[in-house]
């Protein structure tokens, strides 16, 4: 069974500062994706990585790939409040087809 | 993009009844269509998987006879939840790709929130 961790779950940060977010799992995949999702919304993609040391940047969010350490991590530069969601890392195993999710971290940006 | 929408966006109904969800890719055809369960602050759990014109994989611990799923063809799928129950009450969102047409990510609907009274 593939399982996904993120870390951490819960994430309160000042605007202005920076932090990683990590989505370590268990199998073997090069298949990994990042979503956003707004309260009461549905998920909204933000990166999708395919292969072993994959870097992606979007504005202040950037993500990244290392299959051999089987971790990825989404890096927030500079946060602002509208950075504030819930992200969820997920992953599809190179034996299959769906995706699995970690639990979400939530992250609340504050003045 | 890939667009993908679902209907209703929020359904009430009352304990027993029948409701179904549709989901719709509206600019690419799915060949595979998943749905997935979202409760308050948890994560999304993926219920079953559907490809179009065969029947429906269902996880474990998911019920098939509750949960009815349809994928007659490339753009539609329909969830419905028989004879519903409060703990039914959930966050549902539908998502698809076209593996054979060279996606390589699913493409969530706006989500459907059902509340069973």
């Amino acid at each position: 069974e593939l399982k996904v961790e993120q870390n951490p779950l819960f994430l309160s940060m000042q605007e202005g500062k920076n932090y990683t977010i990590y989505c370590n799992y268990s199998t073997t995949s090069d298949r990994l994706y990042w979503y956003r999702q707004d309260p009461g919304k549905s998920l909204e993609s933000l990166f999708v990585l395919l292969s072993n040391g994959a870097v992606k940047q979007e504005g202040r969010l950037m993500a990244s790939l290392d299959t051999k350490a089987r971790l990825s991590t989404l890096h927030i530069t500079a946060a602002v409040h509208d950075l504030s969601a819930t992200y969820f890392c997920a992953v599809i195993s190179n034996s299959g087809y769906a995706l699995n999710f970690g639990k979400g971290t939530s992250l609340l940006v504050t003045p | 993009g890939a667009v993908v929408s679902q209907h209703p966006s929020r359904v009430i109904c009352k304990s027993g009844t029948s409701v179904k969800i549709e989901c719709r890719s509206l600019d690419f055809q799915a060949t595979t269509m998943f749905w997935y369960r979202q409760f308050p602050k948890q994560s999304l759990m993926l219920m079953a998987t559907s490809n179009e014109g065969s029947k429906a994989t269902y996880e474990q611990g998911v019920e098939k006879d509750k949960f009815l799923i349809n994928h007659a063809s490339l753009t539609l799928s329909t969830l419905t939840v028989t004879s519903a129950h409060p703990e039914d009450s959930s966050f549902y969102i539908c998502s698809a790709t076209n593996w054979a047409g060279g996606y390589n990510e699913q493409f969530f609907g706006p989500g459907t929130r059902l509340t069973v009274l």
